[in-house]
């Protein structure tokens, strides 16, 4: 069974600071890696999908990138904004598992 | 449909009564999975229905958990004789395909189960 952990659990930084957080997965047999982005009393939503080695996302203030030979990807946030404040979930699959697995999440808040 | 939609969006019940938790996937949607989060844990996945296949039940967690799905459209999950460890976020999420892990999963807002 997989085991993603996340770090840090939660995060409080102010506007306009850039942060990051990370998420560990078993680096054998890896398929593809999940973010998502749950806020307060809305659904998650998905933010990226990544399957290869040295892949990096982006979409608008938010990136990602993927290690899978040493198990990690590193979500990045560039000048925050009170709107980013949200739980940012990671979610793996091998080929052995095939279903996603998540960690439990870094929970940011971002101050005015 | 626009999004996921569950129902009841909240539900409180007594200790030894049945729930029934209900999913209303995006039109088209092949896939439909269930997902719970108690306090301080993860997502953890329940089971998932594609198409015609016969559901992966491999995450329920008693046979007092049950879910059906009326071909690609609607899903129920059915808790008997709760328990409060039931206690959690029950989230449903629907995808398009399984093609190998890599389609988005569409989230509904959950549905907020707390057993007395």
């Amino acid at each position: 069974i997989l085991n993603v952990e996340q770090s840090p659990q939660s995060l409080h930084v102010q506007e306009g600071d850039s942060t990051n957080f990370t998420c560990s997965f078993p680096s054998s047999n890896f398929y593809a890696l999940h973010w998502y982005r749950w806020e307060t009393a809305k659904s998650p939503e998905a933010l990226f999908v990544m399957t290869l080695n040295g892949d990096e996302k982006k979409k608008g203030r938010i990136s990602a990138t993927l290690n899978t030979k040493e198990g990690y990807s590193y979500l990045y946030i560039k000048g925050s904004q009170p709107e980013d404040s949200a739980t940012y979930l990671c979610a793996s699959m091998n080929t052995g598992f095939q279903k996603l697995v998540f960690g439990t999440g870094t929970r940011l808040l971002v101050s005015p | 449909g626009a999004g996921v939609s569950q129902s009841p969006s909240n539900k409180v019940t007594e200790k030894g009564k049945d729930v029934e938790l209900r999913c209303d996937p995006i039109s088209g949607h092949t896939a439909l999975y269930w997902y719970r989060q108690r306090l301080g844990q993860g997502l953890e996945f329940l089971i998932y229905f594609q198409g015609n296949s016969a559901p992966d039940k491999s995450g329920l967690p008693s046979d007092r958990f049950s879910a059906e799905r009326t071909g690609e459209s609607v899903s129920t999950l059915t808790i008997q004789r709760t328990q409060q460890e039931d206690s959690a976020v029950y989230l449903c999420a629907s995808s398009f395909l399984i093609a190998g892990g890599t389609d988005t999963q569409y989230f509904g807002p959950g549905t907020r189960l707390t057993v007395l």
